[in-house]
């Protein structure tokens, strides 16, 4: 069964933290993957795309690294901030086409000032 | 540009009763999915259109679920005979292509059935 796993569940670390949230799935020859962000209430914003063929992607201050050997993904925030609380996803392609994500149940991270 | 919509925010329905579930994909996305988030958990796919067709419908729970998107762009999840727990926020993602494309999600529809 393909399948998500994000630890922690929960997180909470003082503003200016360094931070790394994991995911990893169960299958090594997945497609893409894609971090989101969901504020309570809301809808989930699109952070990154990591293409099969890459191993990192940046934006600003996120970076996530794909490693499909060993069937994991990380984001790393740095300089954590307040604004930065929320739940983040992981969602994995299984397939190139014709499918859905597959999402982790997230990690919820609070910043403290 | 504008993202997706979803319309309502929130539907309150007594059990037994039939609802509708709009989205509004962004201009020009061939894909359309429709997701079901409960409580703590991630998204759970319903459903996947590639166009005006339904390409995937393995994630609908059973046949109460139906949706449809005649035109290739408004898409409408339809549930009948609403069940408790059918509870839940229905969340509607498009893309622009279907190959492993990022998503772009609505805000949702919280549904509560009483």
């Amino acid at each position: 069964k393909q399948e998500v796993t994000q630890i922690p569940a929960a997180l909470s670390v003082p503003e200016g933290e360094n931070l790394v949230l994991n995911c990893s799935f169960t299958d090594s020859a997945i497609y893409n993957l894609q971090w989101f962000r969901q504020d309570p209430g809301k809808g989930l914003t699109s952070l990154l795309l990591i293409q099969s063929s890459q191993r990192e992607q940046t934006s600003g201050r996120l970076n996530a690294s794909l490693d499909k050997s060993s069937g994991r993904s990380t984001l790393y925030i740095a300089a954590s901030q307040p604004g930065d609380s929320a739940t983040y996803l992981c969602a994995v392609y299984f397939n190139q086409a014709g499918t859905a994500l597959i999402f982790g149940k997230g990690t919820t991270l609070s910043v403290s000032s | 540009g504008a993202g997706v919509s979803q319309t309502p925010s929130n539907k309150v329905t007594e059990k037994g009763k039939y609802v509708e579930l709009r989205c509004d994909p962004i201009s020009g996305h061939t894909a359309l999915y429709w997701y079901r988030q409960s409580l703590g958990q991630g998204p759970e796919f319903l459903i996947y259109f590639q166009g005006t067709g339904a390409a995937d419908d393995s994630g609908l729970p059973n046949d109460r679920f139906f949706a449809v998107r005649p035109e290739g762009s408004v898409s409408t999840l339809k549930i009948q005979r609403t069940e408790r727990g059918d509870s839940a926020v229905y969340l509607c993602a498009s893309s622009e292509t279907s190959y492993a494309d990022t998503q772009y999600f609505g805000p949702g529809t919280r549904l509560t059935v009483l």
